[in-house]
């Protein structure tokens, strides 16, 4: 079975910082994973993906995620954080090994940036 | 490229009334999912229609739901009778591969509310 955790509800940052929102997974074989964000009243848009070679992936926006397989996260960050970065964002799994190829979804993590 | 998107954006009803969902994927698009989100928990697998044949149907929660895809274009997602449970966002997704490393492009969602 596979399962994603995004184990902060809520992450509050000063405009200008850097972010970084956690998702952690588990799969029995090697995973693709996913960020996608989510703004007010829009539908989920995707933000960047692993799939295989370097662990560092660079996505939309300015969006940066490290694939850490010992860890077994897959963080969101980025180096200077916008107002406009408030949003829900979505980690998501699914294992390259075969059993479902349905992506298998965290409960969602609030980033609000503060002017 | 129109997105994908969703009718209706909103939708109250009674416990015990029927409900229906619609979505229009994006042209070109043969892969169409119907996802939920219940309050503050996982986006949630429905089911996956590959035209007008649905490939996977293991999310779907019970019999009083029932998702059609006639022609493989739209697809509509029925709920009746519904229940205060069934409350929650339905996202449509589709892509134009079904592969495991394929992201999916997101409607904006049906929030449903059931009194």
């Amino acid at each position: 079975a596979q399962s994603v955790a995004q184990p902060e509800d809520q992450v509050n940052v000063a405009e200008g910082n850097p972010l970084t929102v956690k998702c952690t997974y588990s799969v029995s074989g090697n995973p693709y994973l996913f960020w996608y964000v989510q703004y007010p009243n829009r539908g989920l848009q995707f933000l960047l993906k692993y799939i295989t070679g370097d662990n560092l992936v660079k996505g939309s926006y300015g969006f940066e995620a490290e694939f850490n397989k010992s860890q077994t996260s897959f963080h969101l960050k980025k180096p200077s954080a916008l107002v406009s970065d408030s949003a829900l964002y979505f980690c998501a799994v699914r294992d390259k090994s075969g059993g479902s190829y349905i992506p298998t979804f965290g409960r969602g993590t609030s980033l609000i940036v503060h002017p | 490229e129109a997105g994908v998107t969703q009718f209706p954006s909103h939708s109250v009803i009674e416990k015990g009334q029927t409900v229906t969902l619609r979505c229009d994927p994006i042209s070109g698009h043969d892969n169409l999912y119907w996802y939920r989100r219940v309050m503050g928990k996982e986006i949630k697998f429905l089911l996956h229609f590959v035209k007008e044949s649905k490939q996977d149907e293991s999310g779907m929660p019970n019999n009083r739901f029932l998702a059609e895809r006639t022609g493989g274009t739209y697809s509509t997602l029925k709920v009746q009778p519904a229940e205060l449970e069934d409350s929650g966002v339905y996202f449509c997704a589709s892509s134009q591969e079904w592969a495991a490393y394929n992201e999916q492009f997101f409607g904006p969602g049906t929030r449903l509310t059931v009194l």
